[in-house]
């Protein structure tokens, strides 16, 4: 069965540029959640989706979003980058809410 | 969510068996005990999770103390592939389609697990 998927998995992008990472999740699994890995803060949650609709959401701010489409595959958006937004960014997915499969993430640098 | 305590580090010799500690003394009645692994360059892994009881799967076993402020993530032979940081996480339920901790895990520091060979 696959597992879940990211694209692009590496990226470079410039200050002030926006930037679309894409999430396929596991067949099945309707709760796609998105995290975001930087060596100083670790790994912080910044959303989730479940059946199209933003079910949870962290502390970042209005520059990142993201949305669900009704086959469950997510798109995460960050506008305006900034330097400090370079990080790698996890999707996640689950079907039971016990145990959550994450992908193997998309590398954004941001110069 | 209730914090988890865990060393930040530690060491293991191949096939040995190794015990990770996590405290969490704040742990409500409800919170269940999750443990993940990230190996490197690779999305976190779960590993095991459990309410009061210990629990046993094909990966490690979840020890947990009687008064549940404490437990013990027991790897029974580590290999050279179990080398990671593992993540001991709480989590309130419910784990249902409404329910808001669905699909949020709250990530500590962890525990760098170094196995030599």
């Amino acid at each position: 069965k696959a597992g879940v998927t990211q694209t692009p998995r590496y990226l470079i992008k410039t200050r002030g540029q926006q930037v679309t990472l894409s999430c396929s999740p596991i067949s099945g699994h309707r709760s796609v959640s998105w995290y975001q890995q930087t060596p100083g803060q670790g790994l912080q949650f910044l959303f989730e989706y479940f059946s199209e609709t933003q079910r949870n959401k962290g502390n970042f701010p209005g520059r990142f979003s993201g949305r669900q489409f009704s086959n469950s595959r997510s798109e995460m958006n960050v506008s305006t980058l900034e330097l400090g937004d370079s990080a790698l960014y996890l999707c996640a997915s689950s079907r039971d809410g016990n145990t959550i499969y994450f992908g193997e993430g998309s590398w954004l640098t941001v110069v | 969510d209730a914090k988890t305590t865990q060393p930040n580090s530690m060491e293991s010799n191949e096939e040995e068996p190794v015990h990770l500690p996590c405290n969490h003394s704040t742990i409500s009645g409800t919170d269940y005990i999750h443990w993940y692994r990230q190996l490197p360059s690779q999305g976190p892994e779960y590993v095991i999770h459990g309410l009061t009881s210990n629990v046993n799967n094909r990966m490690a076993s979840l020890a947990i103390a009687e008064d549940r402020k404490s437990s013990t993530l027991i790897l029974h032979r580590a290999t050279l592939r179990d080398a990671a940081v593992y993540y001991c996480i709480l989590r309130s339920p419910p784990f249902t389609a409404g329910g808001t901790s669905y699909g949020k895990l709250t990530f500590g520091q962890g525990t760098i697990l170094t196995v030599h060979p």
